[in-house]
């Protein structure tokens, strides 16, 4: 059972290049979020999915596009990037609220990918 | 939004010693999670506990959803516990279950 799969786990890009960060989940959760954590910090939420089909804007969301076009996958975009999103990425996901209080089930996270911005 | 604390934010054990790490929330809550994120910064469950107590091997938690705080509890430390620790709750918003971190506590265990 892989859970969360991040890709890549690694990347250095040039001021100005777009990237897509890529999550997968075979849990078959509803709900899928991307946090961003910076040196020293906790995690904040850059935007969030409830369903295929759907996203919501986060703490964090500027400068960055999602889209959850299949329910075990959400992708995270980086348009235009900039030093500023030098971060790690970390995607999660868990199932609905309902069947949180049900099954008892937190959020599982992935490895995390680690975007150097130059 | 709510605002999640930790304390103390930095601490140091020789192994073996037991020590207590504290998250203080700002309004009520429906679940609490509590994270090791090892020093190859992989993000580890720990406890999903939104009220009482659970215990893990040498660790457990409390958390008092009346009074806004949770516990966490590190019994005959070892080197492996070291680390950042956070603790997360939920934002209220009907849609998603959205996290909010607290900045976590850094556990250094010495041999």
């Amino acid at each position: 059972n892989a859970g969360v799969t991040q890709t890549p786990k690694f990347r250095v890009l040039k001021t100005g290049q777009s990237m897509t960060l890529l999550c997968a989940q075979d849990m078959n959760h509803e709900y899928m979020y991307w946090y961003r954590q910076d040196p020293g910090m906790g995690l904040r939420l850059i935007h969030y999915s409830v369903g295929e089909g759907t996203t919501a804007k986060g703490e964090v969301p500027d400068g960055y596009n999602v889209s959850r076009l299949k329910k075990q996958n959400f992708l995270l975009g980086l348009e235009s990037a900039a030093p500023s999103q030098t971060s790690v990425y970390f995607c999660a996901s868990s199932y609905s609220i309902l069947q949180a209080y049900t099954r008892n089930q937190p959020q599982h996270f992935g490895d995390g990918t680690r975007l150097s911005i130059l | 939004g709510i605002q999640v604390e930790q304390s103390p934010p930095d601490l140091i054990l020789q192994e073996g010693a037991n020590s207590t790490l504290r998250c203080n929330f700002s309004d009520s809550v429906n679940n609490l999670q509590w994270f090791h994120q090892n020093p190859w910064g992989q993000l580890i469950n720990l406890f999903y506990i939104p009220s009482g107590t659970k215990q893990n091997g040498r660790l457990s938690a409390t958390t008092v959803a009346t009074e806004r705080y949770s516990l966490l509890y590190i019994s005959s430390s070892q080197t492996t516990d070291s680390g950042v620790y956070f603790c997360a709750v939920p934002l209220r918003e009907a849609a998603g279950n959205k996290l909010t971190f607290g900045g976590g506590t850094r556990v250094l265990v010495k041999p």
